[in-house]
């Protein structure tokens, strides 16, 4: 069974700059959640994807959104991109919601990692 | 919101010792508690997780202990070995949800 496929691996853009990540979870899961990971912040939560509809979101700017298709993929978007937002953005995935029940467990990608010039 | 905290931020211990790493949350309505290891430029995996009606959990040489009283949960390595050192994040979650909130991560130096 293949993992969490994120694309692309490693992006530089520049500051302005809009960014589009995608991730294909787990074949069968339908819940995809995004982190932000970074040496200062630490790893912080930034939104949950259940059947193409949004269960829960971060405390992040608006610049920051995503979406989740009918195949359960999902892709987030930054935009007007700053030097903070550097990092390396982890999708993950479960086979539904609500990690408490048993037997559901959430498998992180790789990852992508931005780097802002 | 859901707050965790994490300590010690960092760890060394020697070959063979036991390594233990203690975490507190805010929220009372969390009650699933994971542990990932990940390594350096690695993804988060996985090693053990624990839900609220239980107290103790053991997979091998790894264990977790959970007080829902004191709102904390530890992570205990014993007979470390050299492939044990990462960085340890353990994470709280909400009943009914799926988002993780993490402590700040340990990292953990076994020196053979």
């Amino acid at each position: 069974k293949a993992g969490v496929t994120q694309t692309p691996r490693y992006l530089i853009k520049t500051r302005g700059q809009q960014v589009t990540l995608s991730c294909s979870p787990i074949s069968g899961h339908r819940s995809v959640s995004w982190y932000q990971q970074t040496p200062g912040q630490g790893l912080q939560f930034l939104f949950e994807y259940f059947s193409e509809t949004q269960r829960n979101k971060g405390n992040f700017p608006g610049r920051f959104s995503g979406r989740q298709f009918s195949n359960s993929r999902s892709e987030m978007n930054v935009s007007t991109l700053e030097l903070g937002d550097s990092a390396l953005y982890l999708c993950a995935s479960s086979p539904r919601t609500d990690l408490s029940s048993g037997a559901n467990v959430l498998t992180f990608g790789a990852g992508s990692r931005l780097t802002v010039l | 919101g859901e707050n965790v905290e994490q300590h010690p931020s960092t760890l060394s211990v020697q070959e063979g010792d036991s390594a233990v790493i203690k975490c507190t949350y805010s929220d009372s309505a969390s009650n699933y508690f994971p542990w990932y290891k990940q390594e350096l430029g690695k993804r988060p995996q996985l090693i053990i997780d624990i839900r609220s009606n239980v107290g103790e959990k053991k997979d091998q040489r790894i264990a977790v202990t959970l007080n829902k009283t004191a709102k904390h949960f530890s992570l205990h390595i014993t007979e470390t070995q050299p492939e044990d050192s990462a960085v340890y994040f353990c994470a709280a979650v909400k009943a009914a949800g799926n988002k993780l909130t993490f402590g700040g991560g340990t990292r953990v130096l076994v020196k053979p």
